[in-house]
């Protein structure tokens, strides 16, 4: 079955130091995948996405991640958080060719910065 | 670019009543417009996809006569819960699928639903 896990419900780092939010996939071929970030109250805001190419892939707000297709993983990563990066995190996956765009989501993790 | 409103943000309305949800793709079309509901601390449940022209395909366990869904042109479509009750109370995402960019979706501000 096709599933996404998101082993870390919630984390807390101190604002300055590094992230890494972890993401997992169970998915029959090679997926699209995806991270979005949800502040309180508001929508999904896309971050970054991998499609093909170059497994490390940038994205806005200074993060980047890594799809590693031995471990199954597309890990979330920030060299340096910012207070503002307090928000809950969903990655997500969906079909690669000839799909609906139906998505798949992680249960979320939900990042706390300390000052 | 890739922007996505719904309308309105947040409503209160008495229990029996019905609720329109709109949602809009300001700068490009959407082929494909996905309706989902996130209860609090949760991660999003898909409920239908609605596509221009046709009739929405809903998830398993979704209510279709309950959740109505109208997607009249390229860049509009509507939710609307009939005879909303308090356990309908919760908030509504939707997230469109463009011409050119079908592999993304792009998600509006959610509308908060609270049924009395």
């Amino acid at each position: 079955a096709q599933s996404v896990t998101q082993p870390d419900i919630h984390i807390t780092v101190s604002e300055g130091a590094s992230l890494e939010l972890r993401c997992n996939y169970s998915y029959g071929a090679t997926p699209y995948l995806f991270w979005y970030v949800q502040s309180p109250g508001q929508g999904l805001q896309l971050l970054l996405k991998y499609f093909s190419g170059d497994t490390l892939v940038q994205g806005i707000k200074g993060f980047e991640a890594e799809f590693k297709r031995s471990q199954s993983s597309f890990n979330l990563r920030k060299p340096s958080v910012h207070w503002s990066d307090a928000a809950e995190y969903f990655c997500a996956v969906g079909p690669s060719k000839g799909n609906t765009g139906k998505l798949i989501f992680g249960q979320g993790t939900t990042l706390q910065v300390k000052p | 670019g890739a922007v996505v409103s719904q309308h309105p943000s947040r409503v209160i309305c008495k229990s029996g009543t019905s609720v329109k949800i709109e949602c809009r793709s300001l700068d490009f079309q959407a082929t494909t417009m996905f309706w989902y509901r996130q209860f609090p601390k949760q991660s999003l449940m898909l409920m239908a996809t609605s596509n221009e022209g046709s009739k929405a395909t809903y998830e398993q366990g979704v209510e279709k006569d309950k959740f109505l869904i109208n997607h009249a042109s390229l860049t509009l479509s509507t939710l609307t819960v009939t005879s909303a009750h308090p356990e309908d109370s919760s908030f509504y995402i939707c997230s469109a699928l463009g011409l050119t960019q079908q592999e993304t979706q792009y998600f509006g501000p959610g509308t908060r639903l609270l049924v009395l």
